[in-house]
């Protein structure tokens, strides 16, 4: 089972700045948060990740608690392309963890 | 760089023949995990190999259903005697590996496999 709880769906305008909350209350010590989102059909595209610090990437923002049991991911533009399935999940990084994919948000970026 | 290559992209079966999914990891990836996403689903985990040896197959079925990743060519994941519930996108990913670290998993466009 996922180790991870979002919101089934959001709604976002165009431009704006979209917010996505995930909440990993169980997070152990050495468990990662990755993003990943899946446009449509095709494969599930990495976003970022993180352990304990803010972390920045060219696609978005990753904002995580300091006490690790939540994180927000954001994407400071949004255009229509955003418009996805994203997936909060939570990994440890040793070898043989594979993904747990919840059912993920999803996001609408309304034009 | 090249990413992650699944052939072929759209596979139609008979029930009861066999499917072949193939894999080419991004290049210096030596980790293999292989997806399933059944329609209006989300994606769950079937295996993950290493060149020549599976590590975890927790999440394959215990008939029909094989892979492997061997020393040389892409990864295969075969089903014998497809059925229709076997119709779903296999995705596969692909991971590098530094010290104990394994990292972030870059996927595949798929394979939509459609029994008839």
């Amino acid at each position: 089972d996922a180790k991870t709880t979002q919101p089934p769906s959001m709604d976002c305008a165009e431009g704006r700045a979209a917010n996505l909350p995930c909440n990993h209350s169980t997070i152990s010590g050495n468990e990662y948060v990755y993003w990943y989102r899946q446009i449509h059909s095709q494969g599930p595209q990495y976003i970022i990740h993180g352990l304990k610090n803010n972390e920045t990437n060219e696609m978005a923002s990753l904002i995580i608690t300091e006490d690790r049991k939540s994180s927000t991911l954001i994407l400071p533009h949004a255009t229509l392309r955003d418009t996805a399935v994203y997936y909060c999940i939570v990994r440890p990084p040793s070898g043989g963890q594979n993904f747990v994919f919840g059912p993920g948000t999803r996001l609408s970026v309304l034009p | 760089n090249a990413g992650v290559m699944q052939n072929p992209r759209h596979l139609v079966r008979r029930r009861g023949q066999e499917a072949r999914l193939r894999c080419s990891p991004m290049k210096g990836h030596s980790h293999v995990y292989w997806y399933r996403q059944l329609p209006e689903e989300g994606l769950k985990f079937m295996v993950y190999l290493q060149k020549e040896n599976i590590i975890d197959e927790s999440g394959m079925p215990k008939e029909r259903f094989s892979a492997e990743f061997p020393k040389e060519g892409p990864s295969i994941l075969r089903i014998q005697q497809v059925v229709r519930g076997d119709s779903a996108a296999y995705f596969c990913a692909s991971s590098r590996l530094a010290g104990d670290t394994v990292y972030e998993q870059y996927f595949g466009p798929g394979t939509r496999l459609t029994v008839t």
